[in-house]
């Protein structure tokens, strides 16, 4: 079955350390996503991509980069690694099933997150 | 910047019905969307309106205003897997496919 993975799952790392939270999927979707989640906050849009070469900054991409050199991977990168940024992480993808013919652009899936502690 | 309002937290019964209402300004607007997450666990997509009116999809329905600005998403016949978060986004016309999520409403169903 077609599916989203994120990896690690869990993740601690100190301030100032280069981190990379990989994003993997099997739908052959163009559209990808990176957001994170805090209390109080919500989910909030990172960055996100409409197709390979293509990236786009969302409401909070500072400190935050990333690159699509397939359709399947979208890695998110933190350059330095901040407190602030200890959060959840959430990929999600959409685009047409090739399976089906089905449009879903309208719905987005979702990773299983990434739960990251920068001490 | 667009504002996305919905309430924190809100409690019902089991077998009950409960309306999470949403509210939003912004400017291009094309379309609202309805999602639901487990303590935990991944969004998962409910539901989806561009047009005004009421979208029914099972035991959940949900409506748009434009106008107002408005959304509500309505479940019946409450069962306790319900609780959740309910998240509210907007989707904007030059914006592409990109969301803009509210801070959720967690929903809590007692027997």
């Amino acid at each position: 079955d077609a599916e989203i993975t994120q990896s690690p799952r869990h993740k601690i790392t100190e301030t100032g350390r280069q981190v990379t939270l990989a994003c993997h999927q099997t739908w052959n979707h163009n559209n990808m996503f990176w957001y994170r989640q805090d209390l109080g906050h919500g989910l909030r849009l990172i960055h996100y991509s409409y197709g390979v070469q293509d990236t786009n900054k969302g409401e909070v991409s500072d400190g935050y980069s990333v690159s699509r050199s397939n359709t399947e991977d979208l890695p998110l990168t933190l350059e330095s690694a901040a407190s602030s940024q200890t959060s959840v992480y959430f990929c999600a993808s959409s685009g047409f099933f090739d399976q089906s013919g089905r449009s879903s652009y309208n719905e987005q899936f979702f990773g299983p997150g990434t739960r990251l502690t920068v001490l | 910047g667009q504002n996305i309002d919905q309430p924190t937290e809100m409690t019902a019964t089991e077998g009950a019905i409960v309306q999470i209402n949403c509210t939003y300004q912004t400017s291009g607007f094309n379309g609202l969307f309805w999602y639901q997450q487990h303590a935990g666990e991944a969004p998962t997509f409910l539901s989806y309106n561009v047009l005004d009116g009421l979208e029914e999809k099972g035991r959940f329905s949900s409506f748009l205003s434009r106008s107002k600005g408005y959304s509500y998403l309505l479940l019946k016949e409450l069962q306790m897997k319900d609780s959740a978060s309910y998240l509210c986004a907007v989707r904007k016309s030059n914006s592409g496919y990109a969301l803009n999520f509210g801070k959720g409403t967690s929903l809590l169903v007692t027997p």
